[in-house]
């Protein structure tokens, strides 16, 4: 079955620990992104990639990074620099970037003690 | 500034009950992109619809159904008949054209109960 895994569903840290989250996709998929969402708010962008190789910041990059070595797999890691990093991560792939339906994983809580 | 707003926090109605899901949105451009996605209990987002922003037309697919007016800059979200199983977080969300940002509005929870 074609889909988008994320490991772990919940992860626990402690606080000043680097942590990062999985993203695997066998869509074929050339675009993905992370996404954050918090307790009544919706989805914020965190960063996506068009392409291998290439990735942009979305509206809350601050204390995350990215890789995308490989076209079927986009890890986050959230770093200690992000002050807030307890919430729900969904990542998510598009055929091709632009105005496409996203596929979406199951996500990943994350919690920092 | 792109923004998408789902005023509604939460609804609750009785199965079979018909219930609107509102959404508000901005843009300045004039080509656009608008989106539905339910958030099951389970967590992961189900695509619904995506609508340009050349199509008025209303869209209907089973109990679902869509109302889209540019005059209002709203798209709006009609379950018919509602289920238990349609219990969930709506998310409305825009996307411009030539962006590859998709805005989110907060989301509206829906409890159905039987």
């Amino acid at each position: 079955d074609g889909g988008i895994t994320q490991s772990p569903k919940y992860l626990f840290r402690k606080e000043g620990q680097n942590v990062t989250l999985s993203c695997e996709q066998n869509l074929n998929h050339d675009a993905m992104y992370w996404y954050r969402q918090d307790p009544g708010q919706g989805l914020r962008l965190i960063y996506y990639s068009q392409i291998v190789n290439d990735f942009q910041k979305g509206d809350i990059a601050e204390g995350y990074s990215v890789s995308r070595e490989k076209k079927e797999s986009f890890p986050l890691t959230v770093t200690s620099a992000q002050k807030n990093p307890t919430a729900f991560y969904l990542c998510a792939s598009s055929i091709v970037p632009g105005p496409n339906e996203q596929f979406f994983g199951p996500g990943t809580r994350l919690t920092v003690l | 500034a792109q923004k998408v707003t789902q005023a509604q926090t939460e609804i609750s109605v009785v199965e079979k009950e018909d219930v609107t899901l509102d959404c508000v949105y901005e843009t300045r451009d004039t080509t656009y992109y608008l989106f539905w996605y339910k958030q099951p209990p389970s967590g992961e987002l189900v695509f619904l619809i995506r609508r340009n922003s050349f199509d008025e037309q209303n869209e209907i697919s089973g109990r679902y159904s869509w109302n889209f007016q540019k005059s209002t800059s709203s798209f709006n979200f009609t379950i018919t008949a509602s289920q238990v199983v349609d219990s969930a977080v709506y998310f409305c969300a825009l996307m411009e054209l030539g962006g590859n940002k998709l805005v989110f509005g907060a989301g509206t929870i829906l409890r159905v109960k039987s």
